[in-house]
């Protein structure tokens, strides 16, 4: 079974830029949830989707937006980079609204210029 | 903002012996997890712990609970040079809320 998978990998952009991330979560996952890792803290949580809708909004900027398409993957675009975007972002699936467990992928490393 | 809180932020030890971190949070919960991170890649859950139950074991892990001091220890028990990683913990405070996790803590298991 594949688990959650993210693209790119690593991604170097300058100030000002405009990214997009993607995430595919794990196969009949239909919740994906969002992080950012900043080097040496713990996750921070970003957004969470089901079924197409945000269903969370942690404490990030409106330069951050997100959606989750009908095959439940999902993109985090930001917009106007700032250095201190520069972080790790992971994303995490889980089955279904309410289920504890999450699972991470691998992350896309960003890096801000 | 972080609610968990892990202690020690590093700790170093030899293969064999056992490692404990400690995790305090501030608001009441729903369950508490822990995770590792290899070499800031992807988070692996390990154990989850409900707020009503008080000990769980997995393997060479064991997670207590303890609500009315709001804090968690994971001990791993005759660690293995694999073992190293950073360790989180992470707070839900229903079912459908997202995690918050603390900083971590820093194991480096040395053969």
């Amino acid at each position: 079974d594949a688990g959650v998978t993210q693209s790119p990998t690593h991604l170097i952009k300058t100030r000002g830029q405009q990214v997009t991330l993607r995430c595919s979560p794990i196969s009949g996952h239909k919740s994906v949830s969002w992080y950012q890792q900043v080097l040496g803290q713990g996750p921070q949580f970003i957004f969470q989707y089901y079924e197409k809708e945000e269903r969370g909004r942690g404490n990030f900027p409106d330069r951050f937006s997100a959606r989750q398409f009908p095959n439940y993957s999902s993109e985090l675009n930001v917009n106007a980079l700032l250095l201190g975007d520069s972080a790790l972002y992971l994303c995490a699936s889980s089955l279904i609204l309410g289920y504890n467990e999450q699972f991470f992928g691998p992350g896309t490393r960003l890096t801000v210029l | 903002s972080q609610q968990g809180e892990e202690d020690p932020q590093a700790l170093s030890i030899q293969e064999g012996e056992n490692a404990t971190m400690n995790c305090s949070y501030k608001t009441s919960i729903n369950n508490l997890q822990w995770y590792r991170q290899n070499s800031g890649r992807g988070l692996v859950h390990l154990i989850l712990i409900r707020s009503n139950e008080r000990e769980k074991h997995s393997g060479r892990l064991r997670v207590t609970l303890d609500t009315s001091k709001k804090s968690s220890s994971l001990l791993i028990t005759a660690s293995r040079a694999a073992d190293t990683a950073s360790y989180f913990c992470a707070t839900q405070r229903s079912g459908n809320t997202p995690l918050v996790f603390g900083k971590g803590t820093r194991l480096s298991v040395i053969a």
